[in-house]
C-alpha cells in the first residue's frame, strides 16, 4: 500500500513563530506537492519538487518556503507565520508525468 | 480564473436519489482525475479518465470524459449516506518549463441524508 504521511495532524502556532511542516512518502516518488485547502477556493498549490533539492513555485508562494533534502520528504516552512495562513495543508506525491497524486491526511494548521 | 469550473458546489440529497457533478473547462486535458475527500482526510482518487469519451464505471458511479477532452461527469445512482463527502476533480497542465502542474476545481460538497 502506498503511502504519503504528514508529521501532525492538528497544529496551533502563535504569529510570528517560524513554522515546519514534513511529508514523508515512501513510494519512491520524484513528484511531491504542497497545497492548501480552504473552504470555498479548493485545493491550491504552493511549491513543488520534481527532485532532490529542485523546487518550484507553485500559484500561491508567498510566505511560504520549502525544502527537499531527500528524495522522500519534502518540508513546507512558513519563516512567520500570520493568521492569514490559517488553514488545512495537504502533501501530496506522485510518479513522474500527468499522473494521479497520492495524498497526505493533512495538517489543520491554527496560527494565533 | 478558475482553469477547472466545478458544479455544483454543494448538493444535499436524501438516500436513494441520483445526482450528476460537473467539471467544465476551455482547455483540452490529456486526462482528468476524480477524487473524494471525506472530513479531516487527504483526497483519495477514485478514477483517471484518458480518452476522449470515454465512460468508466465504479459501482454505483459513472464517470464520462467529454468528447473534445474539455469536460467530465460524475453520476452517482442511488445515492446512499456512505457517499458523503467532497468531490474533487483534477487535470495536468504543463508549464513553459516542462513542468506538469496538478490543478483542482473548487469541490462538489455532497451530503446524503438516510
Amino acid at each position: 500500500d502506498v503511502k504519503v504521511t504528514q508529521s501532525s495532524r492538528y497544529l496551533v502556532k502563535r504569529t510570528g513563530e517560524k513554522v515546519f511542516l514534513e511529508c514523508v512518502q515512501d513510494m519512491d516518488h520524484e513528484n511531491m506537492f504542497w497545497y492548501r485547502q480552504d473552504p470555498g477556493l479548493g485545493l491550491r498549490l504552493i511549491y513543488f519538487s520534481y527532485d532532490v533539492k529542485m523546487k518550484e513555485k507553485g500559484d500561491i508562494p508567498e510566505g511560504y518556503s520549502v525544502s527537499r533534502e531527500k528524495k522522500e520528504r519534502f518540508s513546507l516552512i512558513l519563516e512567520s507565520a500570520s493568521t492569514n495562513q490559517t488553514s488545512m495543508y495537504l502533501c501530496a506525491s506522485r510518479p513522474p508525468g500527468p499522473n494521479e497524486q497520492y495524498f497526505g491526511p493533512g495538517t489543520r494548521l491554527t496560527v494565533t | 480564473t478558475q482553469l477547472l469550473e466545478q458544479s455544483p458546489q454543494f448538493l444535499s440529497i436524501q438516500e436513494g436519489e441520483n445526482l450528476t457533478v460537473y467539471c467544465n473547462s476551455s482547455s483540452v486535458f490529456s486526462s482528468l482525475q476524480w477524487y473524494r475527500q471525506e472530513p479531516g482526510e487527504g483526497p483519495v482518487l477514485l478514477v483517471t479518465v484518458v480518452t476522449g469519451g470515454e465512460v468508466k464505471k465504479l459501482k454505483r458511479l459513472t464517470f464520462q470524459f467529454g468528447d473534445a477532452r474539455k469536460d467530465s461527469s460524475l453520476h452517482i445512482t442511488a445515492a446512499q449516506p456512505g457517499d458523503t463527502g467532497l468531490y474533487l476533480c483534477a487535470a495536468t497542465r504543463l508549464t513553459s518549463g516542462g513542468s506538469y502542474i496538478p490543478t483542482f476545481g473548487r469541490g462538489t460538497s455532497l451530503i446524503v441524508h438516510p
